[in-house]
């Protein structure tokens, strides 16, 4: 079974703060991906990555970078962290081997900005 | 640009009742996915249908894709506590191995 470990379920920062969100994925899995997740705006599209040291902008990049050093893991980083960045994030990974992948999630990082 | 739209968005029911969420969008799918995500859990796959007219089971769950594969609803029989959850559609983007998610349908199965 596949396994997505997101490093913290909860996490309260401060205003300003540079924030790390870690996932690690179990299944050698080349995509990686970071959402958040907002109550009726569904899953929002953070950044995409499809191999070590490669990312794609996803539809609200603004704020935010990540890294992939490893094919196992994916960092989100808020680099000055804001009150608007308060949600949920959930990573998951997919196999690159066409459209349509399901993808596999990890249970998620409620981030509280103060 | 692809959107899907769910509704509806909230749905109360009593246990044993029946119900049909629906996932609609103006562009066609190569395929759409259905996900449940339980409170405090990340999104699990239920199923992916591919073929326009599809019906799949899932024991009491039924997935149907549309003909012109617009759209999806998921039908649930005699729901049970254990259905509560949050039903989200998804569909492959254009762009290769992203994947665009609905808003949800928030189910709570009242005992």
């Amino acid at each position: 079974d596949v396994k997505v470990t997101q490093s913290s379920r909860y996490l309260v920062k401060r205003t300003g703060e540079k924030v790390f969100l870690e996932c690690v994925q179990d299944m050698d899995h080349e995509n990686m991906f970071w959402y958040r997740q907002d109550p009726g705006l569904g899953l929002r599209l953070i950044y995409f990555s499809y191999d070590v040291k490669m990312k794609e902008k996803g539809d609200i990049p603004e704020g935010y970078s990540v890294s992939r050093e490893k094919k196992e893991r994916f960092s989100l980083i808020l680099e000055s962290a804001s009150t608007n960045q308060t949600s949920m994030y959930l990573c998951a990974s997919s196999l690159r081997k066409g459209r349509g992948q399901p993808q596999h999630f990890g249970d998620g990082t409620r981030l509280s900005i103060l | 640009t692809q959107l899907l739209e769910q509704s509806p968005q909230f749905l109360s029911i009593q246990e044993g009742e029946n119900l049909t969420v629906y996932c609609n969008s103006s562009s066609v799918f190569s395929s759409l996915q259905w996900y449940r995500q339980e409170p405090g859990e990340g999104p699990v796959l239920l199923v992916t249908v591919v073929t326009g007219g599809e019906v799949k089971k899932l024991k009491r769950l039924t997935f149907q894709f549309g003909d012109a594969r617009k759209d999806s609803s998921l039908h649930i029989t005699a729901a049970q506590p254990g259905d509560t959850g949050l039903y989200l559609c998804a569909g492959p983007k254009t762009s290769y191995d992203k994947v665009i998610f609905g808003p949800g349908t928030s189910l709570s199965v009242i005992p």
